[in-house]
Parts: C-alpha cells; structure tokens; sequence
C-alpha cells in the first residue's frame, strides 16, 4: 500500500463552484500535513500546512482527520488559476523526507 | 532572483551515457534534498544534504548514482551508465532546517530523458 494516496480525477468544475478532495495516509507516525500545489511541468509550491484543528487560507480550507488518517482540501468559489495538480504530503515524526501523494489534478472551466 | 535553481533544465541522453545535474539552493539553505518525478507520480526522495554531509540516501539511489554537496553550497547529482527507467524530473529542494516546520523549496528541475 503506498504511503500517501490521493483521487487522481480530474475534478472539471465551472468557475465559480466548490471542490473538494482527499487524501489518505498510511503511517499513523505521520506528523505534519501539506497540501503542495504543481502547475503543468513546473516545480510544486507550498500551498498551505494542515493543521488540526483545521485551518482557512483564503478561498482554501484543509482539514485533517488524524482517527482515520485522512486530510481534505476544499476550494470554495474556484478560479481559472486554481487549474493545478493538488499533491498531499506528510511527513513522518523526527523525520525530514516530504513523502507525496500522486496528486489531484484539478480543472477549472470558464 | 534568490529561489532554488538547477542545471540544466533539460537533458537528453543516450542510454549508456554519464549524466550530472547541479542544484544551488537558497544561499542560507543549510539542508538540501533530491527528489525524482516520473509522469503521473508525486515527487520521490533520493538524498539528503546537512551541509556538506550527506546523512540519508533512498534505496531508489541505485549505485549507479551519486550526490555530492562538497562545500555545502551547490549539490551535484551524477547517474552513471544511465537506463530508460532513469529517464525523470530530477528536483532539488532546500530548507534552513529540517522538520515539518521548515519549507522545502523547490527548484525548477531537471527533466532528463534517455534515448
């Protein structure tokens, strides 16, 4: 089983809407939580730390499940430039290797 | 621009051939990393630099690799005799310290690709 898994999609949405995904991690040592977003062959980008408590950047909110080790991301109000490769990461306690997800490939229409 | 950069950007090789990328992260960077992206796939680990130590290599970094960071400035990542499989983004990341409360920040990559 591969340590961070993610819905690939691709999620197609209007402008406008609201999507949201997952992410499931295997390693219950798993400590911090990251959504990285990566545009069409360019490096990925921190898009923002999951925090437990859940936490708000924006148009974007990331919530954590630690009991069934799950992370989410929602968009709300979705913008062309959301169009992006969403990639889960954690990283495991004492540790310093992101580990990543596939990725979540996100598609925002006029 | 202060951002993470590699070198080159691409490369096209033939199988068989020595290849070697560099990486010069964020100048007060002191921990760099090396990660590997197929087609499809999130980014892999490959190793890890503390300054000029290379303290954790990845069972991905077949012996026909090697990184170096001999000053603890640039890093070079070298594949010998490379194979289709090798073919990859190659990308670099640096971080001032090590731990989830520390970003890594990426460069642009490498993408090689083996004939």
């Amino acid at each position: 089983r591969k340590e961070v898994e993610q819905d690939p999609g691709p999620f197609n949405v209007p402008e406008g809407a609201t999507v949201a995904f997952n992410c499931t991690y295997s390693n219950s040592a798993s400590q911090s939580f990251f959504w990285y977003r990566q545009d069409c062959r360019k490096e990925p980008k921190l898009l923002m730390s999951v925090y437990s408590s859940g936490n708000e950047d924006g148009r974007f909110t990331a919530q954590l499940n630690r009991a069934s080790q799950y992370i989410s991301l929602l968009i709300r109000d979705s913008k062309l430039s959301d169009s992006a490769t969403y990639l889960c990461v954690v990283i495991k306690i004492n540790d310093y290797k992101l580990s990543f997800g596939a990725g979540t490939t996100v598609t925002v229409r006029a | 621009d202060t951002g993470v950069s590699q070198d080159p950007r691409h490369k096209i090789t033939k199988r068989g051939q020595n290849v070697t990328f560099r990486c010069d992260p964020i100048s007060e960077h002191n921990r760099l990393y090396w990660y590997r992206q197929t087609l499809g796939q999130g980014p892999e680990f490959l190793t890890y630099f503390q300054n000029e130590a290379q303290l954790e290599k990845s069972r991905l970094l077949s012996d026909r690799f090697s990184a170096e960071r001999p000053k603890g400035s640039f890093s070079t990542l070298e594949i010998q005799r490379t194979e289709q499989g090798d073919s990859a983004m190659y990308l670099c990341a640096s971080s001032l310290g090590s731990g989830g409360e520390y970003e890594q920040y990426f460069g642009p990559g490498t993408r090689l690709t083996v004939t």
